[in-house]
């Protein structure tokens, strides 16, 4: 069976530093893994996503993500935080043969001025 | 190219009462999944559809809760007798092919039972 675990459920940095979100997977097959930002009240809003190529994923809004096999993790990283980051963050992960996706409880990212 | 739209986007209901949420998938695709919400949690899978057909209903609970995607139309989330439980979030997604993991999200309903 497929599950993601989100090891931090808040996590607060000021602006200008780097920022680590940490998610580590469990799956029986190589799994797809995502990452998705949801900021208040609005829809969800995919950030990256690894299908098998390459292991380090660049997203949008200068978010990355490495897939780690051996540590079966897929933590999102950007080097530098801007207050607009601040929002819910969920890691994903492809949830079988028909498609549906296995949401991690989220990480709520606050950012200091 | 419009993005997935979902409405109404504030859904009220007293207790007893039905809930019907209707989702709109992005223009091509004709895959269609909803997921909830509950406060302070990740989203949960319910049910994945194609027009026409339920592919899988394995988060569906098995009482009061329907969902269809007819050949013209939106896909309908229906909910009979809601409860003060059913207060959630819920997303509907849609994706071009089957077993596509890149599923494009809809801004939600927000249903409140009273």
């Amino acid at each position: 069976a497929q599950s993601v675990t989100q090891l931090d459920s808040h996590v607060s940095v000021s602006e200008g530093t780097p920022v680590l979100l940490r998610c580590n997977y469990s799956s029986s097959y190589s799994p797809s893994l995502f990452w998705y930002v949801q900021h208040p009240n609005k829809g969800l809003q995919l950030l990256l996503k690894y299908t098998s190529a390459a292991t380090l994923v660049k997203g949008i809004n200068g978010f990355e993500a490495e897939f780690k096999k051996s540590e079966t993790s897929f933590h999102l990283t950007k080097p530098s935080a801007h207050m607009s980051d601040a929002a819910e963050y969920f890691c994903v992960v492809s949830g079988g043969s028909q498609g549906n996706l296995i949401f991690g409880k989220g990480t709520k990212l606050s950012v200091k001025p | 190219n419009a993005g997935v739209m979902q409405n109404p986007r504030h859904l009220v209901r007293r207790r007893g009462q039905e809930a019907r949420l209707r989702c709109s998938p992005m223009k091509g695709h004709s895959h269609v999944y909803w997921y909830r919400q509950l406060p302070e949690e990740g989203l949960k899978f319910m049910v994945y559809l194609q027009k026409e057909n339920i592919i899988d209903e394995s988060g569906m609970p098995k009482e009061r809760f329907s969902a269809e995607f007819p050949k013209e139309g939106p896909s309908i989330l229906r909910i009979q007798q809601v409860v003060r439980g059913d207060s959630a979030a819920y997303f509907c997604a849609s994706s071009p092919q089957r077993e596509a993991y890149e599923q494009y999200f809809g801004p939600g309903t927000r249903l409140t039972v009273t």
